[in-house]
């Protein structure tokens, strides 16, 4: 079974902090993304990679910024934490393969800046 | 951009009687996709149906595509509280990249 690892499950940081989730997949998938979901307004992609080292902007990428180093790790920043990214944060993964863009999800970071 | 939108926004039935729910969408699609959410979890794939396909069966799922109308629905039979979750259509096009809708929130009363 694919899996997909969110590193924090709950998180509490302050405005200004500049916070880390790390999310790592064990399926050699090519494509990695990054979400936020907020009551109301369903999932949003905020960036996805197609390869290491290789990014792009989804919906809403202001004021997050990204890193894919490894295959395996996609990590997403926020530079500095503010009250309006307080939300439920989640992390997927795909074959690259229009065909079949099955996504596989990690549980999820709920985030709440302070 | 949200491109898929699931109606109804919730539904409530009880144990044993079928569910179903419809997603509608704007673009051209490569395929559809079907997602379930329980509580405060991340999403699981339920269910892919191509745009060249009219329907698929996965266990109590049935799943119909009408590019036409760009409409799709799901239709969960004899449904069980452990049914009880958030669906989300997902649609893909030419690159991988999935938009999804804002979800079904379905309750199963026992």
């Amino acid at each position: 079974d694919v899996k997909v690892t969110q590193s924090s499950r709950y998180l509490v940081k302050r405005t200004g902090e500049k916070v880390f989730l790390e999310c790592v997949q064990d399926m050699d998938h090519e494509n990695m993304f990054w979400y936020r979901q907020d009551p109301g307004l369903g999932l949003r992609l905020i960036y996805f990679s197609y390869d290491v080292k290789m990014k792009e902007k989804g919906d809403i990428p202001e004021g997050y910024s990204v890193s894919r180093e490894k295959k395996e790790r996609f990590s997403l920043i926020l530079e500095s934490a503010s009250t309006n990214q307080t939300s439920m944060y989640l992390c997927a993964s795909s074959r690259g393969s229009l065909a079949k863009n099955i996504q596989y999800f990690g549980a999820g970071t709920r985030l709440s800046v302070l | 951009s949200q491109q898929g939108e699931e109606d109804p926004q919730a539904l409530s039935i009880q144990e044993g009687e079928n569910a179903t729910m419809n997603c509608s969408y704007k673009t051209s699609i490569n395929n559809l996709q079907w997602y379930r959410q329980n509580s405060g979890r991340g999403l699981v794939h339920l269910i892919l149906i191509r745009s060249n396909e009219r329907e698929k069966h996965s266990g109590r799922l049935r799943v119909t595509l009408d590019t036409s109308k760009k409409s799709s629905s799901l239709l969960i039979t004899a449904s069980r509280a452990a049914d009880t979750a958030s669906y989300f259509c997902a649609t893909g096009g030419s690159n991988y990249k999935l938009t999804f809708g804002k979800g079904t929130l379905l309750t199963v009363n026992p």
